[in-house]
């Protein structure tokens, strides 16, 4: 089976650091790019950035970049999202998800992960 | 950046009506590119529709998909119980973004 499983809910202060993770099975990790979608209590889905695990090229959104840092181990078939110094805007649902087709960013996104629950507060 | 504007922002109807959904983008899109999700409370967003009219693996045929350029409709011929739900529609890309999302709820 094809699925992607995240790491559980976190509870931080703000200037915490935290790094959550998503592992993917059932196929070829390093042909299908992963991207992280965030979604703030009762908002919608936002685009936060894409890596390509064979070789950790990142493409970030203009509005995540700088704030995230995502990254990938491709021994391990897991993908990261990071920060290192988290904020109480930062709470949220965090999903990975990968990308339909093989090696290619014009293409929908067809499995995720159940999503990581991350709350910043102090 | 491509900004994608789904009406109405919800629908309240009975099972067994019939759901349309819009998708209007800032500028146009290739067919291509564009897919609709559907999110239930609690749990991940699901892929329904991509390539703007193809059904994801093991979705049902109630749910089609149409349109190009801007406008785009996800259609869901007869409501199921199962289908009250959020649904977002999405351009795919190199800066790929959703759309507000329209919650579909019962009447």
């Amino acid at each position: 089976e094809v699925q992607l499983v995240q790491s559980g809910a976190d509870v931080k202060k703000p200037g915490e650091s935290l790094r959550i993770s998503c592992k993917g099975s059932g196929y070829s990790f390093t042909n299908y790019w992963i991207t992280w979608v965030r979604q703030m209590p009762g908002k919608g889905l936002e685009w936060m950035g894409t890596i390509d695990p064979s070789d950790s090229y990142i493409n970030y959104s203009p509005s995540f970049q700088g704030h995230v840092t995502i990254s990938a181990d491709k021994s391990i078939t897991t993908a990261y999202l990071q920060w290192s110094s988290l904020k109480a805007s930062d709470t949220a649902i965090y999903y990975c998800a990968r990308l339909k087709d093989s090696r290619s960013y014009y293409c929908a996104f067809d499995i995720w992960g159940q999503g990581t629950m991350v709350t910043v507060s102090s | 950046e491509i900004v994608l504007t789904q009406s109405p922002g919800s629908l309240s109807l009975s099972p067994g009506e019939r759901a349309t959904l819009s998708c209007r983008a800032s500028q146009s899109v290739s067919s291509s590119y564009l897919a609709w999700y559907q999110q239930k409370p609690g749990q991940a967003p699901r892929l329904l529709i991509y390539g703007a009219s193809s059904r994801a693996t093991g979705i049902p045929d109630r749910f089609s998909g149409s349109g190009s350029g801007t406008d785009f409709t996800l259609t869901i011929s007869r409501l199921g119980p199962e289908d009250f739900a959020v649904y977002y529609c999405q351009q795919s890309g190199r800066s790929p973004t959703f759309g507000g999302g329209t919650r579909v709820e019962i009447k």
